[in-house]
């Protein structure tokens, strides 16, 4: 079936450090996709996002990375900081759907 | 401009009731999704408004369901609720199939 999920459930990082988090999609069928930052108790956030005809996009801080030959998506955090700290979310919009499909989520935890 | 807001933010109550939530969708948003967030997991579908109707559905059974006002705001509702419903309902909207913006969730916690 559909499917989104993360390398890496927990990601820990030196405040200053970049972060990537990875993301691996199942549906060839994808053509857009998410990425959302979710704080405790708060509703997912979004952040940037990037459509099947982009490889890269660049937002403040962040990047985009799109790897349509083997179904990978990357969020790339440069000089991470505190704030940062969140659970982040992967999602994918394909086809004729209108629906978001999430993955698990990652949690990034910036050392101080 | 507001965002996506949700109420209530918080509900308890007991296996076998019904309960409604409710979203309003950001100014010039004409679309509301909503999802269901288990503790640990991403979002899962539920279903979609657009233009007053559900535009689509995710896999969940008849016991929800749910409205969109011609304000473009929308209500979920849940029948016979079991335990396993308790989970942080999310709200979404978006113009048609652009960037969905979440609301803060309301808090279902079924006893």
């Amino acid at each position: 079936g559909e499917s989104v999920g993360l390398h890496l459930p927990t990601l820990s990082v030196q405040e200053g450090d970049n972060s990537i988090i990875n993301c691996a999609y199942s549906n060839s069928a994808s053509d857009y996709f998410i990425w959302y930052k979710q704080e405790s108790g708060k509703g997912p956030q979004f952040i940037i996002d990037i459509r099947s005809n982009m490889d890269k996009r660049q937002g403040q801080r962040v990047t985009v990375l799109l790897n349509k030959t083997v179904k990978h998506l990357s969020l790339q955090i440069a000089a991470t900081q505190p704030g940062d700290s969140a659970v982040y979310f992967c999602a994918e919009m394909g086809g004729a759907t209108n629906k978001l499909i999430f993955g698990t989520g990652t949690l990034l935890a910036v050392q101080p | 401009d507001a965002g996506v807001t949700q109420s209530p933010t918080h509900l308890i109550k007991t296996r076998g009731q019904q309960v409604t939530l409710r979203c309003s969708p950001k100014s010039g948003h004409d679309t509301v999704s909503w999802y269901q967030q288990a503790l640990g997991q991403g979002p899962q579908f539920i279903f979609q408004y657009y233009e007053e109707e559900e535009r689509q559905r995710g896999n969940f059974p008849d016991r929800f369901s749910g409205h969109q006002f011609p304000n473009y705001s929308s209500e979920l509702n849940v029948n016979a609720l079991l335990l396993g419903d308790s989970a942080l309902y999310l709200c979404a909207s978006s113009r048609d199939r652009d960037e969905q913006y979440f609301g803060p969730g309301t808090r279902l916690t079924v006893t």
